[in-house]
């Protein structure tokens, strides 16, 4: 069936530094690709997305990557903050119904001061 | 805008009994999907409605049912109640449901 894998399952830097979160999907008819990062005690805050038809997006200090023919993406957090912390999901439109997603099991990221 | 809203934010239930959640979606849309999250399984798609219409389902049993109203808000029930139904369970609205989706806060469910 259908698969997000995500990895690490925690990451731990030093404040100023990158992050990199990276995500392999397993149906190649997925063309939605988003990021949410969520605060304990939160839901889900979308926080970056990408489409199949572009390669990269860049917003501020954050960035995804997309290789469609390996599956993979990523998402690249530059000059991290202490308020960057928090847990990290990749997920995946299955299918081409982006309504409907499944998600990576998370990275929880650390960024010490 | 007011994002998604959903209520009750916390419910303690016992074993046998039966839960309504609900959830406002953000004015203007019509998609609103649920999702259980729990350590374990991480977050899973339990189903999405558009239009009072489900359009998809996710693999739960069918215990777990939910319904949309004319002005897009949408409950979901879970029927006789198991231990491991606990979980935060999470709702998402988007314009039609292609595109991005939007999170509540969840409700927390404990299942006693």
């Amino acid at each position: 069936g259908e698969n997000v894998e995500q990895h690490p399952s925690t990451l731990s830097v030093q404040e100023g530094d990158s992050a990199v979160i990276k995500c392999t999907y397993s149906d190649s008819a997925s063309n939605y690709f988003p990021w949410y990062k969520q605060e304990l005690g939160k839901g889900p805050q979308l926080i970056i997305d990408i489409r199949s038809n572009v390669g990269e997006k860049k917003d501020q200090r954050i960035a995804v990557t997309l290789n469609k023919t390996a599956k993979h993406f990523s998402l690249h957090i530059t000059e991290t903050q202490p308020e960057d912390s928090a847990v990290y999901f990749c997920a995946a439109s299955i299918g081409d119904s982006s309504y409907k997603l499944i998600f990576g099991s998370g990275t929880r990221l650390l960024v010490r001061p | 805008k007011a994002g998604v809203t959903q209520t009750p934010r916390y419910l303690i239930k016992t074993r046998g009994q039966q839960v309504t959640l609900s959830c406002s979606p953000i004015s203007g849309h019509r998609s609103v999907s649920w999702y259980q999250q729990t350590p374990g399984q991480g977050l899973q798609f339990l189903f999405e409605y558009f239009s009072e219409t489900q359009r998809n389902k996710g693999n739960f049993p069918g215990r777990f049912s939910g319904r949309q109203f004319s002005n897009s808000r949408s409950e979901m029930n879970v029927s006789t109640l198991e231990l491991g139904d606990s979980a935060l369970y999470l709702c998402a609205s988007s314009l039609e449901g292609g595109g991005r989706q939007f999170f509540g806060p969840g409700t927390r469910l404990t299942v006693l």
